[in-house]
């Protein structure tokens, strides 16, 4: 059954460093997100992707943040300097026509010391 | 906005007790709902989904019934194992649109015992 796959699976940084999270989508799903958990706490939406643009985006999504596809498989996050606040488990998911369930990976988790 | 509002844990039972979680919702439009759960270290998996009023999601012997009338989604299993031991979250989609996001729950820690 195929699944969305993340890489890390663990991070750890250097408060403000900038780190890149990636997913690997479901090969012929349309719709892609990013989420976060910070521990203890509940997932958090931060931004969801369709046809190579931002279709919308939390307040959490600020400038430091920005998402890509850069190729046909992969979808990334970047924090671009990164605060201790960012420490959280982040999870991509996606979706083959941007309705109804979406399809997480198995996260990864930032740690920002 | 929308909302999700499920009891706190966590719930510790023994095994093939009843296990109840409640989760009510608030909505500017008409959502699907949904369960997921999160297995110790794992990442999240749908558990079930209901789309529309009245419709039961049931899977691994997990059901919830989706209510408009109370606005809820309560997950319940009859008997629980051990291997239910995991963090369940409500969550919903409006159906307005496309790419809509997930609003989820707090989550709900259940612990069964043997």
């Amino acid at each position: 059954e195929p699944e969305v796959t993340q890489t890390p699976s663990h991070q750890v940084t250097q408060m403000g460093q900038e780190v890149i999270l990636r997913c690997v989508p479901i090969s012929n799903h349309l719709y892609f997100y990013w989420y976060r958990q910070i521990l203890g706490q509940k997932v958090e939406f931060l931004v969801s992707f369709y046809n190579n643009e931002i279709s919308e985006k939390s307040e959490i999504f600020d400038d430091q943040f920005s998402v890509e596809r850069p190729d046909g498989s992969n979808f990334t996050l970047k924090i671009r300097s990164t605060k201790l606040e960012d420490s959280a488990m982040y999870f991509c998911a996606s979706n083959p026509s941007g309705i109804y369930e979406q399809y997480f990976g198995p996260g990864t988790r930032l740690t920002v010391t | 906005g929308n909302s999700v509002t499920q009891m706190e844990g966590p719930v510790t039972l023994s095994e093939e007790a009843f296990l109840t979680i409640n989760c009510t919702y608030t909505a500017t439009g008409y959502p699907s709902l949904f369960w997921y759960v999160q297995y110790p270290g794992e990442g999240l998996q749908l558990l079930l989904k209901a789309t529309k009023a009245d419709d039961k999601g049931s899977n691994k012997g997990f059901e919830a019934t989706y209510r408009k009338e109370t606005t809820s989604f309560h997950l319940e299993k009859g008997s629980v194992q051990v291997s239910d031991s995991a963090v369940y979250f409500c969550a919903l989609v409006l159906n307005k649109a496309a790419g809509n996001k997930l609003t989820f729950g707090g989550g709900t820690r259940v612990l069964v015992k043997p």
